[in-house]
């Protein structure tokens, strides 16, 4: 089935460490988001790639950093940067507008927790 | 920046009523709008979208209304179920750009 997978679905951090969260998918969908997502609040971009190889700052990339090496896969680093890294962290994809809506599907999550 | 907004956080309704979700945005520029659902703990699901050159758009048991005098948009649910219950966005799209979301309002439906 087509779709797009998150990984881990839970994940712990240290303060101080980077981790890295994993999402990958096989929609053949050359455009990529990363959201955040804290309690009772709506999705805030961090940072999208419309195409291979390039990316884009979203507006809250502070602390945050990625790469996309391959188009169905687009990993998030949180660094120590990042002075408050607990959230809800969810990844979409999309073919890139063309003017009708484009609908961004969503995988299933990482809850990211520093401990 | 633009915004995206909810009149209501929360939605209290009693199953087989119907349900209006309000949204607010500021961008008069924005291309087209996009409602979500998300369940607790998951990703947002897609519901229904909306063009800024229509007014309103059906699906199964969803209607869209967009008034862009106002720069308002609405879902409305028919006969809403216990299975609606989950949190609803509104989101916003221009050209090529990444969606923009609001903050969203929690749908309760009562048995």
């Amino acid at each position: 089935d087509g779709g797009i997978t998150q990984s881990p679905k839970y994940l712990f951090r240290k303060e101080g460490q980077n981790v890295t969260l994993s999402c990958e998918q096989n929609l053949n969908h050359d455009a990529m988001y990363w959201y955040r997502q804290d309690p009772g609040q709506g999705l805030r971009l961090i940072y999208y790639s419309q195409i291979v190889n390039d990316f884009q700052k979203g507006d809250i990339a502070e602390g945050y950093s990625v790469s996309r090496e391959k188009k169905e896969s687009f990993p998030l680093t949180v660094t120590s940067a990042q002075k408050n890294p607990t959230a809800f962290y969810l990844c979409a994809s999309s073919i890139p507008g063309q003017g009708w809506p484009t609908e961004a599907f969503f995988g299933q999550g990482t809850r990211l927790t520093v401990v | 920046g633009e915004s995206v907004g909810l009149h209501l956080p929360t939605l209290s309704v009693q199953e087989g009523d119907n349900s209006i979700i309000n949204c607010a945005y500021s961008n008069s520029a924005s291309d087209y709008f996009i409602w979500y659902k998300q369940e607790s703990g998951k990703g947002p699901q897609f519901i229904i979208d909306i063009r800024s050159n229509m007014d309103k758009r059906q699906g199964q048991r969803v209607t869209v209304l967009l008034n862009k005098t106002v720069k308002h948009l609405s879902l409305q649910i028919a006969a809403t179920q216990p299975g609606d219950s989950a949190v609803y966005f509104c989101a916003e799209g221009t050209g090529r750009r990444a969606l923009t979301f609001g903050s969203g309002t929690r749908l309760q439906v009562q048995p």
